[in-house]
């Protein structure tokens, strides 16, 4: 069966431009995560969905920052007006349902703000 | 004090060394924790549940401490493709609370 997917793999794009990255979870995954990662460091909560439950959005940096998921299905998370600090690898994860369940992660999409 | 810590290492180990890493989390409502590992420039994978028995898989055992709140993973006879960096996570339970705690990773390098 096919894994967590996220597109594009990589993405260029300029200071003050929006960026829009896709994230396809597995099928029948409730629980869907977004982290980020910057060069050399840890994972950071970026957001959190559970179902039809409100997200948790409690990791978004800033108000240039939002996702959406729709039902239990794909997920996309926006960037408005990127920055050079926005360039990272945005990782998506999913699993099951929230609680001791394996997390699947996606390759991630590695975003370059030039 | 951060909800989950790790000591970022690097470890550098022979091979066939025997090596261990702990993780302590502070939030005692936390309910399940795992082991992953990421490799360089590519996405984390589970490695291993931790259970409150422990849990033994090949070269791979977990520890858990409830009562003191830490976690630990040892890997015996070190091979060259342990090579990789190992995140602690942890389970929160609660509402409101985000579920899913990753610690920042711990290096390990082993050398041939």
């Amino acid at each position: 069966g096919a894994g967590v997917s996220q597109s594009p793999s990589n993405k260029v794009t300029e200071k003050g431009k929006d960026v829009e990255l896709r994230c396809d979870p597995i099928s029948g995954h409730t629980a869907l995560y977004w982290y980020r990662q910057r060069l050399g460091q840890g994972l950071e909560f970026l957001i959190y969905f559970q179902g039809n439950s409100a997200p948790d959005k409690s990791g978004l940096p800033s108000d240039r920052f939002s996702a959406e998921r729709t039902g239990e299905s794909v997920s996309t998370l926006t960037i408005q007006r990127t920055q050079q600090e926005d360039s990272a690898v945005y990782l998506c994860a999913s699993s099951s349902s929230s609680w001791g369940r394996e997390k699947f992660f996606g390759p991630g999409t590695r975003l370059t703000v030039l | 004090r951060k909800e989950v810590e790790q000591d970022p290492g690097p470890f550098n180990v022979p091979e066939g060394a025997t090596v261990a890493f702990n993780c302590t989390y502070s939030n005692s409502a936390s309910q399940s924790f795992f082991w992953y590992r990421q490799d360089c420039r590519k996405e984390p994978k589970l490695l291993m549940s931790v259970y409150s028995s422990g849990n033994e898989d090949g070269r791979f055992t977990a520890q858990l401490n409830r009562a003191s709140q830490y976690i630990s993973l040892l890997i015996r006879d070190s091979k060259l493709s342990d090579s990789a960096t190992y995140l602690c996570v942890v389970n929160i339970a609660g509402s409101g609370n985000t579920p899913l705690v990753f610690g920042k990773g711990t290096r390990l390098s082993v050398i041939a």
